[in-house]
Parts: structure tokens; C-alpha cells; sequence
């Protein structure tokens, strides 16, 4: 199975300011069809996750563009332009490459 | 707009059973790919199966491969969860998704809780 790892496991940004999550797989993640499958969701307390970036940077519709994603093959990254208060909660990256699909642990986004 | 409404959680003893529903609207269900995917207490979230719109394919997590079994039923927009053999380890949310083409989830239910207890 393709282990996923996040960093850092926690965060804690003053609002406006930028942030950003690291997340790398075991194995690269460029797919025989030529595309590499790396989503991003957002789980807010309470709530199930909901989706903010799928193949590594397009983001899902109605998901705002201080949200961005980069990388390539086995290292990926989650920026987040300018921190708001909406943004609190736990981050998950997600390989879809190859069965199982695996997560990584979660990066919780606090406010300072 | 897509709805996805998880029922059938609740407490149960190792080797127990349950069935889970995840009943779908707003979208054209058999269309769809569904996934289940599962978060024990106060830790991440982890795959668990997937069923192709046509059930022409499925697969599982080893480590719920002969215990669990995926299934729909396109006329009433509603896939299921039947889980066999439960053990301790199985306790968790289990959330309800639905497929984006090619490889991505795009919508999750607000999710099921199995309680695995003696």
C-alpha cells in the first residue's frame, strides 16, 4: 500500500497570513493514464470532509482560490494564501493512484 | 445538489453484523461510483471499499476483504454496507462518498456510528 505522510501534524496561523501543508507518498503517484491523483479536503469540527483540491491543483467547484495545490510524483503541497477564520480544522491528503486509496494522518489548522 | 444520508450505525458486539444504507439524491445514481470510507475516534480517515456504477467492480481494504461486503441497488439510489465478523478495530464514522471521475471523491453523507463493544 502507498503510505501518505503530512507535515507538519499541526498549525497555528495569525489570520492573513499565509500557510501551507506538506504531504509524500511512499511511491510516485503519476497514474498509467498520464495524470497523478492527489486530492486535498477540509474536515471543519464536527462536519464530514469537504473537498478543496483533486489532481494535485484543480480546485473543486465553488472552492476559493486562496486554496492552491502543487507538486509532482512522490511531494505535494496545500497553500492557503491568506488564513481566515472558516479555514480551522483537520487537512487530508488523499492518494488515489493505486487501490487501496490511503490518506494521510491529517493536519489540524488552528487560529492564533 | 447531491445528498448522501448514511443510516444503520450502532452498537454491536465483536462478531456481530450490521448493514449500512447510504440513500443519494441530486445526482443521476447510476452514473456513480460510491465509496465507503471510515474514521475510528480522534484519528484519520481510511478507505475502506468502492463499487462501480454498474457493480462491475468493487474493491476492499485487506483488512476488511471477506467480513464486509458493498453493494446497490441503482432503482432506489442506495448503496450498501453489510458488515460481518466485527471486531473491536472496526469501531469508527463510517462516511458515505460519491465518485468523481476519474479518481476523486467529491461529496460525503455526514456518516454512520458503528460502536464495536462488548
Amino acid at each position: 500500500d502507498i503510505v501518505v505522510t503530512q507535515t507538519p501534524r499541526s498549525l497555528s496561523v495569525t489570520p492573513g497570513q499565509p500557510a501551507s501543508i506538506s504531504c509524500k507518498s511512499s511511491q510516485s503517484l503519476l497514474h498509467g493514464d498520464g495524470e497523478t491523483y492527489l486530492s486535498w479536503y477540509l474536515q471543519k469540527p464536527g462536519h464530514s470532509p469537504q473537498p478543496l483540491i483533486y489532481e494535485v491543483s484543480k480546485r473543486f467547484s465553488g472552492v476559493s482560490d486562496r486554496f492552491s495545490g502543487s507538486g509532482s510524483g512522490t511531494d505535494f503541497t496545500l497553500k492557503i494564501s491568506r488564513v481566515e477564520a472558516e479555514d480551522v480544522g483537520v487537512y487530508h491528503c488523499m492518494q488515489s493512484a493505486q487501490v487501496p486509496w490511503t490518506f494521510g494522518q491529517g493536519t489540524k489548522v488552528e487560529i492564533k | 445538489q447531491v445528498h448522501l444520508v448514511e443510516s444503520g450505525g450502532g452498537v454491536v458486539q465483536p462478531g456481530g453484523s450490521l448493514r449500512l444504507a447510504c440513500a443519494a439524491s441530486g445526482f443521476n445514481f447510476y452514473d456513480y461510483g460510491m465509496h465507503w470510507v471510515r474514521q475510528a475516534p480522534g484519528k484519520g480517515l481510511e478507505w475502506v471499499t468502492f463499487i462501480h456504477y454498474d457493480a462491475s467492480s468493487i474493491d476492499y481494504i485487506d483488512s476488511v476483504r471477506g467480513r464486509f461486503t458493498i453493494s446497490r441497488d441503482n432503482s432506489k439510489s442506495t448503496v450498501y454496507l453489510q458488515l460481518n465478523s466485527l471486531r473491536v478495530e472496526d469501531t469508527a464514522v463510517y462516511y458515505c462518498a460519491k465518485d468523481k471521475v476519474p479518481r476523486t471523491i467529491d461529496h460525503w453523507g455526514q456518516g454512520t456510528l458503528v460502536t464495536v463493544s462488548s
